[in-house]
C-alpha cells in the first residue's frame, strides 16, 4: 500500500503568509493526488486535484504542484479562513489519504 | 444539484453489526462511484472502501475482511455494513461522490 507522509503536522502563521504545506509518497503517484480541507465540525471540501487543478469555487490564492512522489499545496496569502485540517488523497493504487495538516493563525 | 445523505444507528454495541445508509440525489450511481471515508474523532481520514459504477467494489485492505458495500440504484441508495465492531470503530462516517462532494457524516459511537 502506498503510504502518504504529510509535513508539518501543526502549521502557525500570520494573516497575508504564504504558506507551504507538504506531501510525500512512498512511490511515484504520477501526479494522481487531489487535496482537501476541513473545517473543525465539516466534511473535507476538495480544493485541488490532479495535483495543480483548481476545484470550482476555490480561492485562486490556492495552487498545488509536485509530480513523483513529492507534492506541495501553497497557499499565497493567509487569510482567516483558511484555518483548517489539509489532508492530502492518493488514487494512483489504492485510495490514502496522508495524516494532515493543522494550519492556524499566528 | 449532487447531494449524499448519510443515516444509521448513533450507538452500536461491541461486536455487533454497523449498517449505514448513503442516500443520493443530483447524479446516477451507474455513472459515478460513491466511497465510504471514516474519521475516528481528533484522527485522520481513513478511506474504507466504494462502488464504481459498474457495480464492482474495492475495500482497504485493512477491513476487507469485515466490510460490504452494496447498493440499490432504483432507491438512489449505497449501503455499507460492517461487522465485529469495536471501540475503535468509533468514528464519524462520510459518503462521497468520487471523493468531490462529501455527505454531512453520520456518526458512530461503539459502546455497551
Amino acid at each position: 500500500d502506498i503510504q502518504m507522509t504529510q509535513s508539518p503536522s501543526l502549521l502557525s502563521a500570520s494573516v497575508g503568509d504564504r504558506v507551504t504545506l507538504n506531501c510525500k509518497a512512498s512511490q511515484n503517484i504520477n501526479k494522481n493526488l487531489n487535496w482537501y480541507q476541513q473545517k473543525l465540525g465539516e466534511a473535507p471540501k476538495l480544493l485541488i486535484y490532479y495535483t495543480n487543478n483548481l476545484q470550482t469555487g476555490i480561492p485562486s490564492r490556492f495552487s498545488g504542484s509536485g509530480s513523483g512522489t513529492d507534492y506541495t499545496l501553497t497557499i499565497s496569502s493567509l487569510q482567516p479562513e483558511d484555518v483548517a485540517t489539509y489532508f492530502c488523497f492518493q488514487y494512483n493504487s489504492g485510495l490514502t489519504f496522508g495524516s494532515g495538516t493543522k494550519l492556524e493563525i499566528k | 444539484q449532487v447531494q449524499l445523505k448519510e443515516s444509521g444507528p448513533g450507538l452500536v454495541q461491541p461486536s455487533q453489526t454497523l449498517s449505514l445508509t448513503c442516500t443520493v440525489s443530483g447524479f446516477s450511481l451507474t455513472s459515478n462511484s460513491v466511497h465510504w471515508v471514516r474519521q475516528p474523532p481528533g484522527k485522520g481520514l481513513e478511506w474504507m472502501g466504494g462502488i464504481w459504477g459498474d457495480g464492482s467494489t474495492d475495500y482497504n485492505s485493512a477491513l476487507k475482511s469485515r466490510l460490504s458495500i452494496s447498493r440499490d440504484t432504483s432507491k438512489s441508495q449505497v449501503f455499507l455494513k460492517m461487522n465485529s465492531l469495536q471501540t475503535d470503530d468509533t468514528a464519524i462516517y462520510f459518503c462521497t461522490r468520487e471523493l468531490g462532494a462529501w455527505g454531512q457524516g453520520a456518526s458512530v459511537t461503539v459502546s455497551s
